[in-house]
């Protein structure tokens, strides 16, 4: 199984709701990442988790809150978001190894539209 | 120093012939540079990846040529096809222990007419 999934494929919200995105490999990987996409730019890093721990937050506002229950599952709860955070969100994994920890591989991400 | 100059922007490209991609680097540390191929809606794919003490990396029709005294790489498509159409990040990244951030250079849109 060389997959990343994410679930779920799209989700509209409003500015008072929460909700959860959600991610899994069974690749084994031990470091697992979400990305914030918008249009026409380059992924650009939020959280990096390691061995199930926080390793690097890129100054992502508190709304944004991510949680890695076991070494297979990542999620991103999300609450009170603002209309500019309307994006596709990417999960990603890499696999332990000196060589091997850059190889990043992108889910097929969740459409989020914040309205 | 930590950015990754992508070009060019967009990319138009005859059906059978080369694209070329630029990306060029200012730390001289990065030592991992991913290509990324993304179609529109979906997550970027690992495309081919090179370290820096390979000159040249060749996968199929994608080619991944080095210079590390330039501090410049490119992507190479021979025989392009309407296929390839998507957008291509670079990337630079550098092996440190534990997980390692990617520098995405800000994407080539390529089409490739039929």
């Amino acid at each position: 199984d060389t997959e990343v999934t994410q679930t779920p494929k799209h989700l509209v919200m409003g500015m008072t709701n929460k909700k959860s995105l959600k991610c899994e490999q069974h690749m084994g990987h031990r470091a697992m990442y979400w990305y914030k996409q918008k249009a026409k730019k380059p992924p650009e890093l939020m959280f990096v988790y390691s061995y199930e721990k926080l390793s690097i937050n890129e100054s992502v506002p508190s709304r944004f809150s991510p949680e890695c229950p076991n070494s297979s599952l990542l999620n991103l709860h999300l609450h009170a978001l603002q209309p500019e955070d309307s994006a596709l969100y990417l999960c990603a994994s890499s696999r332990p190894g000196r060589r091997t920890y850059n190889e990043q591989f992108f889910g097929p991400g969740t459409r989020l539209t914040v309205l | 120093q930590q950015q990754v100059k992508q070009s060019p922007q967009s990319l138009i490209v005859q059906k059978g012939g080369i694209s070329i991609i630029n990306c060029a680097y200012e730390n001289t540390a990065f030592d991992y540079f991913p290509w990324y191929q993304q179609f529109p809606g979906k997550g970027p794919a690992l495309l081919i990846a090179i370290r820096p003490d390979v000159s040249e990396k060749k996968e199929g029709r994608f080619t991944i040529s080095f210079n590390k005294s330039a501090k410049q790489f490119s992507l190479h498509i021979m025989d392009s096809q309407p296929g390839d159409s998507a957008t291509y990040f670079c990337a630079a990244s550098r092996t440190t222990s534990g997980t390692y951030k990617y520098i995405f250079g800000t994407g080539t849109r390529l089409k490739v007419l039929a």
